[in-house]
């Protein structure tokens, strides 16, 4: 099974700032990952899918890197709607397998 | 636009199955492009995917959960079903039915990223 590991699990910005959300793999995915943010109460959303292509109606401060084994998203400049919960999630192999999350907020 | 609406028993007591249901509309869950699955999230806690299911019946668990676990597809209701053995208290969550695209790779078709996500529906594991 592969394991997905996020970091940080915290991550403190400003708004207005850059955020950079890390998830490794504990063997290659390919490009066959997705990231999803979740808000209090709702349930998440798709943002990245394929490791760097935006869902449907995504901002464009939103960005997704890497392949393989380490994975990044990118929020260019963080808006007060960004400020949630994102999970890696990895679509490669069975058992699909979700990160533990990183919680972006407000510094 | 494709909606996913699920129902369950919302409290239930230890060791029981309860069954739960996600109504889809907007869209037939016939398709060869997309996959069904369920996922849940314990109170603050991450998500946990549980199994998936095409429409031809063939599913995927999740090996913590597989011997409890039964996905089930209904193409005429146009709904899919989770059923969860003998639960307990560390069953407690929020269940997601969630939508797969399947994406082409390696000469077949996979199971790929969610799009969309019910609302949830709290199952609480109580006497």
């Amino acid at each position: 099974e592969i394991v997905m590991t996020q970091s940080p699990a915290t991550l403190s910005v400003s708004p207005g700032e850059r955020a950079t959300l890390s998830c490794r793999a504990s063997q290659s995915v390919g490009f066959n990952l997705a990231w999803y943010q979740q808000k209090p109460g709702q349930a998440p959303r798709l943002l990245i899918y394929d490791a760097s292509t935006r869902a449907t109606g995504i901002p464009a401060r939103f960005s997704g890197s890497g392949s393989g084994t380490e994975f990044t998203l990118t929020i260019s400049s963080l808006q007060s709607e960004d400020f949630a919960v994102y999970y890696c999630q990895q679509y490669n192999t069975w058992p699909r397998a979700f990160g533990q999350g990183t919680k972006v907020e407000i510094k | 636009q494709l909606q996913l609406q699920e129902s369950g028993p919302g409290l239930v007591k230890p060791s029981e199955t309860p069954s739960l249901t996600c109504a889809v509309s907007g869209g037939s869950i016939s398709s060869s492009s997309y996959c069904w699955g369920w996922i849940r999230q314990p109170p603050g806690k991450g998500l946990e995917w549980i199994g998936s299911i095409y429409y031809t019946g063939t599913t995927y668990y999740n090996p913590s959960l597989k011997s409890r676990v039964t996905i089930s597809v209904d193409t005429s209701k146009n709904q899919f079903s989770l059923k969860l053995n003998s639960v307990t208290a560390a069953d407690t969550a929020v269940y997601y039915c969630v939508r797969a695209h399947n994406y082409y790779g390696s000469g077949s078709y996979y199971s790929g990223w969610f799009d969309p996500w019910g609302q949830g529906t709290l199952v609480t594991v109580s006497s």
